[in-house]
């Protein structure tokens, strides 16, 4: 079946240290996006990246990286910068300009 | 910045009701109007989508109503039934831009 995995779907990370958070898809998409969840403030964009080996800064990018290497994936690095990790992180890929963005189910990352 | 405007927060609607959630932008190149439908714990999903060059769209018992001129877009669910209690997203986008820009949500709640 096509469609975009990430995982893990929960991950705790210690104060201090860079985490990955990983989204595949096979739906053969140039287009894939990061974004944040956090209660009341909606799906808030971190990363996205149209083509292999360029990406570009979302809204709220400052202590996050990413990676496009393949078509294929799209990781997303919170890095201790981060002053606020604690979130639901969503990966999504879309074919092509303003076409149907699908969604990965969500990695929830907690900060202990 | 927030250049996709979402209301309201939450809503409460007894069965058969319609609710109403309301989106209004600021960005005049955006030229793609969808809407996504989140259940807890997942990820949100395409539920319907509109362009500028019609003002309503219908998918069963969902429908779009576009107000090019007010920069203004809203979902409307008739016959609302508790399956439907779920966290609506607006989103927009623009065919130069691969940035996809989501409203705050709106959490509707179906009562029997």
């Amino acid at each position: 079946d096509g469609g975009i995995t990430q995982s893990p779907k929960y991950l705790f990370r210690k104060e201090g240290q860079n985490v990955t958070l990983s989204c595949e898809q096979n739906l053969n998409h140039d287009a894939m996006y990061w974004y944040r969840q956090d209660p009341g403030q909606g799906l808030r964009l971190i990363y996205y990246s149209q083509i292999v080996n360029d990406f570009q800064k979302g809204d709220i990018a400052e202590g996050y990286s990413v990676s496009r290497e393949k078509k294929e994936s799209f990781p997303l690095t919170v890095t201790s910068a981060q002053k606020n990790p604690t979130a639901f992180y969503l990966c999504a890929s879309r074919r092509t300009k303003n076409t149907e963005a699908f969604f990965g189910q969500g990695t929830r990352l907690t900060v202990v | 910045q927030q250049q996709v405007k979402q209301s309201p927060q939450s809503l409460i609607v007894q069965k058969g009701g319609i609710p109403i959630i309301n989106c209004a932008y600021e960005n005049t190149a955006f030229d793609y109007f969808p809407w996504y439908q989140q259940f807890p714990g997942k990820g949100p999903a395409l539920l319907i989508a509109i362009r500028p060059d019609v003002s309503e769209k219908k998918e069963g018992r969902f429908t779009i109503s576009f107000n090019k001129s007010a920069k203004q877009f809203s979902l409307h669910i008739m016959d609302s039934q508790p399956g439907d209690s779920a966290t609506y997203f607006c989103a927009a986008s623009s065919f130069g831009n691969e940035k996809l820009t989501f409203g705050t949500g709106t959490r509707l709640t179906i009562i029997p």
